[in-house]
């Protein structure tokens, strides 16, 4: 089965500094979401790639899956104190028959001092 | 439009009691899905249901059973709780049909915190 490792596990910066969190497979990624968790809630959907290479942004929020599709990055641009909470990236299960099952990174929790 | 609702929020069992997780959707979604969230390990899968009247083992089944009621609900049942299920469950929904739809959102629920004393 396919196994993903984020990096860092965790993170602290100050409000306004710029930041990046890694999402490695072990097997190509078919598909590759981003997905945020305030402690204690649900899981909000933030983005999904996957064409190699491809970027997408959203407000200071830019994802990118390499060309080899295998990492994916997630940069918050001048963090926020709303930015803080767990980011989890989510992989399709390799091709065929998956039915949307996901297999999920253990997470990075970031914090963002004002 | 609620999305994808969860009951109870909280539970608290003892071991060996037994109880049953609801959840429902609202979006006509195919596929519905059971993680549990442990620290340091991210979401893991434990059942799925690719279609009302289906459902099939993900990766952390043992001592889990689920119902696939009809097309907007999936419930998840806990016949003997041990300690080692202590943890917060989520339900999460999807469109994705039978086949090859692999690139489809999923839609969680808020969650439920699960403690086995």
């Amino acid at each position: 089965s396919q196994e993903l490792e984020q990096s860092p596990q965790s993170l602290i910066v100050q409000e306004g500094k710029n930041l990046t969190i890694n999402c490695t497979s072990s097997k190509t990624l078919y598909g590759l979401y981003w997905y945020k968790q305030k402690y204690g809630e649900g899981l909000i959907f933030l983005m999904m790639l996957q064409k190699g290479g491809e970027e997408k942004s959203h407000e200071k929020i830019t994802a990118k899956l390499d060309e080899k599709k295998q990492q994916s990055s997630l940069h918050i641009t001048a963090s926020q104190p709303s930015h803080a909470g767990i980011y989890l990236c989510g992989a399709e299960d390799a091709g065929g028959t998956s039915y949307g099952k996901l297999t999920f990174g253990q997470g990075t929790i970031l914090t963002v001092h004002p | 439009n609620a999305g994808v609702t969860q009951t109870p929020k909280f539970q608290v069992l003892k071991t060996g009691q037994s109880m049953t997780l609801q959840c429902a959707q609202d979006m006509n979604h195919n596929s519905m899905y059971w993680y549990r969230q442990d620290p340091g390990m991210g979401l893991r899968l434990i059942y799925y249901s690719a279609s009302e009247g289906t459902t099939d083992k993900g990766e952390v089944p043992n001592g889990y059973n689920v119902s696939r009621l009809n097309k907007r609900e999936f419930s998840l049942r806990l016949e003997s709780a041990a300690p080692s299920q202590t943890s917060v469950y989520f339900c999460a929904s999807s469109e994705a049909l039978a086949g090859w739809i692999i690139t489809d959102t999923q839609y969680f629920g808020p969650g439920t915190r699960l403690t086995v004393l």
